[in-house]
């Protein structure tokens, strides 16, 4: 399956542990955004970033959440001391080098973060 | 900040008979508009990626139109059958790099 790929689909976490989310986005892809979903809400973005570098975090709370992209390996998605309200579904999407202008996101299954 | 908004929130359709529902979104700076198809514990799939005023795809029994000048879209279906019950996500990028996504309108057809 050369679609996106992401890791765990589900997570379960404590207030105050960390949570890491995987991304392999399609092979080719080098642009990898990261979209969240809260309960009865549509699809937020986050970030977007291209290999090692970040292009847009304006979605990204302040505190607690990063994301990276390394030349090597996956994108993750990180939070640190998760709190109840960050229960949501994350979704990664990868696109090819052409623009939002005429290219779509393909997107993953989604990680489910439940915080207890 | 770009507000795309869709209509209706949801919608039931009797199979067989067609429907359509809209988006709208900010006229000025246009680049593209996206239409999603999302089914229940999958992902969203492209179903068309529009640019051009006056522009209308058409993929199967599943067509889009869009108006860039007054800013809206509309996606049909034609002889709703119940695999496309889903909800129907539109977005449009703010600057190149950012796709918005409105709410979406989910569609259950009732066999």
């Amino acid at each position: 399956n050369a679609g996106v790929m992401q890791n765990p689909r589900h997570l379960v976490r404590r207030r105050g542990q960390e949570a890491r989310l995987r991304c392999s986005p399609m092979k080719g892809h080098s642009h990898v955004y990261w979209y969240r979903q809260l309960p009865e809400e549509g699809l937020k973005f986050m970030v977007y970033l291209q290999k090692e570098n970040i292009i847009d975090e304006s979605g990204m709370p302040k505190e607690r959440f990063s994301a990276e992209f390394p030349k090597e390996g996956p994108s993750i998605l990180r939070i640190q001391q998760v709190v109840r309200g960050d229960s949501a579904a994350y979704f990664c999407a990868s696109s090819p080098q052409t623009g939002l202008e005429s290219g779509e996101l393909f997107f993953g299954e989604g990680s489910r973060l439940t915080v207890l | 900040i770009l507000n795309v908004e869709q209509s209706p929130q949801s919608l039931h359709v009797q199979e067989g008979d067609s429907t359509n529902f809209t988006c709208s979104f900010p006229s000025s700076n246009f680049y593209a508009l996206h239409w999603y198809r999302w089914e229940t514990a999958k992902s969203p799939e492209a179903l068309f990626v529009m640019t051009l005023n006056g522009d209308e795809k058409k993929k199967g029994r599943i067509s889009a139109t869009l108006n860039t000048k007054e800013g809206y879209s509309y996606l049909y279906i034609k002889g709703s059958q119940p695999e496309d019950s889903a909800t129907y996500l539109c977005a449009s990028p703010q600057g190149a790099q950012k796709l918005v996504f409105g709410q979406g309108t989910r569609l259950t057809i009732n066999p």
